[in-house]
């Protein structure tokens, strides 16, 4: 299993600026997704995160708007910049486990950010 | 690509009753995942069910059950004997490769008493 720290739980924002949610987890990962659950909706991918490489971003989303670090195999941030109200959302990280035949995702808390 | 499709927005019970909640999914690929995560008001996504492709034997987690139908591409999940802690967000999930989940549109559950 995997134990994900996630950290702001929640922000209000100043159009403009810009945010950096972490993810710490507990134990050494390849990939870590980031997400964006918008309003009564699904989550949608943003992107996948390697460590020792560049994000991969997935359509619709790009570097500029939400760049992603990945120092280490245990911690990514995403950076939600230059932000408008549209970016209000939640936003998770989340990891990949496979052990033991299983395979199974584990979440952070998520970030519930607000732009005003 | 991959698509997973939750046709029931809505749906409510009583309390103590059964209530299944539908999922069918697209996929060319013949060993995956699917899983059925809650989502309360916390926000905390919350794994309650997970189905190897390969197994043909249905999940079972205590009052949660599946009933998988590879050939269909159906992946629903039932609740028996519903309780109040079960209102939340539900949302069906498939994953092949390299971990990236694809996610339904939810199903939003009221439990009534």
């Amino acid at each position: 299993s995997a134990v994900i720290s996630q950290k702001p739980s929640r922000d209000i924002c100043q159009r403009g600026t810009s945010l950096t949610i972490q993810c710490q987890v507990d134990s050494q990962v390849t990939m870590m997704f980031w997400y964006r659950q918008q309003p009564g909706q699904s989550l949608t991918l943003i992107a996948t995160a390697n460590q020792g490489s560049e994000a991969t971003y997935e359509s619709g989303f790009v570097i500029d708007k939400f760049p992603i670090s990945r120092p280490n195999l245990t911690f990514s941030t995403l950076t939600v910049s230059n932000m408008s109200p549209e970016d209000s959302s939640i936003y998770l990280c989340s990891v990949g486990v496979r052990g033991q035949g299983r395979t199974e995702a584990f979440f952070g808390q998520g970030t519930r950010l607000t732009v005003v | 690509a991959q698509t997973v499709t939750q046709s029931q927005p809505e749906m409510s019970v009583q309390e103590a009753e059964t209530v299944t909640l539908s999922c069918t999914y697209d996929t060319s690929e013949s060993d995956y995942y699917l899983f059925w995560y809650k989502q309360p008001p916390s926000r905390q996504m919350i794994l309650v069910i997970r189905q190897e492709a390969y197994k043909q034997q249905n999940a079972t987690e205590n009052r949660f059950s599946v009933n998988f139908q590879k050939a269909a591409k159906s992946f629903s999940l039932k609740i028996s004997d519903s309780q109040l802690g079960d209102a939340a967000m539900y949302f069906c999930a498939y994953l092949f490769g390299n971990e990236k989940l694809t996610f339904g549109t939810g199903t939003r559950l009221t439990i009534i008493p």
